[in-house]
């Protein structure tokens, strides 16, 4: 199937980590995304990992592939009030014209 | 901003009725996308469009049909619309097939 799964809530305590995790379906996938969508507004790229690399930093961000369970995770480190956001995870399925099918998209919601 | 332009932002519209959501991408960018967006089923693909042609198809009802223009906007006409229709429509465009621009969504209501 093209599944790809994620909790879908999770609160957090500013300034602790978060980490949010999807699995996805298709083992041949080159990329794997992040994209954040803020209330009111549409998705935007957050970051991406090749599928030839284990791991991705970027500022407070850092992404974990484990290709062998086809488990991806974000984590974000000292987590602001400003991420509260929903997080999907998305996938780029091979085979023909490829398209970027996303999971449901987990809640982040950030509290004092 | 993205650069992606969605109208309307906002529609309310009755079951059995027709509209048309429309989209205009970002300069240069020859593909675009449809995505729905409802609380129940999450974000679905529905159709990718590049340089006026149909590349890819995902969950799109027979109800439901679209087009890009050679200017490269794309419209999405929703006919015989039910409730279950409600939702948040996306549009993106993009260069490469997983680096996608969105607008911020034509949010249609079917009363």
């Amino acid at each position: 199937g093209e599944d790809v799964e994620q909790s879908l809530f999770l609160s957090v305590r500013e300034g602790d980590s978060s980490v949010i995790n999807c699995t996805y379906t298709d083992s041949s996938s080159t990329y794997l995304y992040w994209y954040k969508q803020e209330p009111g507004a549409g998705l935007q790229l957050l970051t991406y990992i090749f599928s030839n690399m284990d791991m991705k930093q970027d500022q407070r961000l850092t992404v974990l592939l484990n290709k062998k369970d086809k488990h991806l995770s974000l984590r974000i480190a000292d987590t602001q009030t400003g991420d509260s956001a929903i997080y999907f995870c998305a996938e780029i399925l091979s085979g023909g014209y490829n398209k970027l099918i996303f999971g449901a998209g987990t809640r982040l919601a950030v509290h004092p | 901003d993205s650069g992606v332009t969605q109208t309307p932002k906002h529609l309310i519209t009755a079951t059995g009725q027709r509209v048309t959501l429309r989209c205009s991408p970002r300069s240069g960018d020859l593909s675009v996308y449809w995505y729905q967006q409802s609380l129940d089923q999450g974000l679905q693909f529905l159709i990718q469009y590049y340089n006026g042609e149909e590349r890819a198809k995902g969950n799109i009802l027979e109800r439901f049909s679209a087009q890009q223009f050679p200017d490269l906007h794309s419209e999405l006409n929703l006919s015989s619309l039910e409730l279950g229709d409600s939702a948040l429509y996306f549009c993106a465009s993009s260069v490469e097939a997983g680096e996608l621009f969105f607008g911020e969504g034509s949010r249609l209501t079917v009363l």
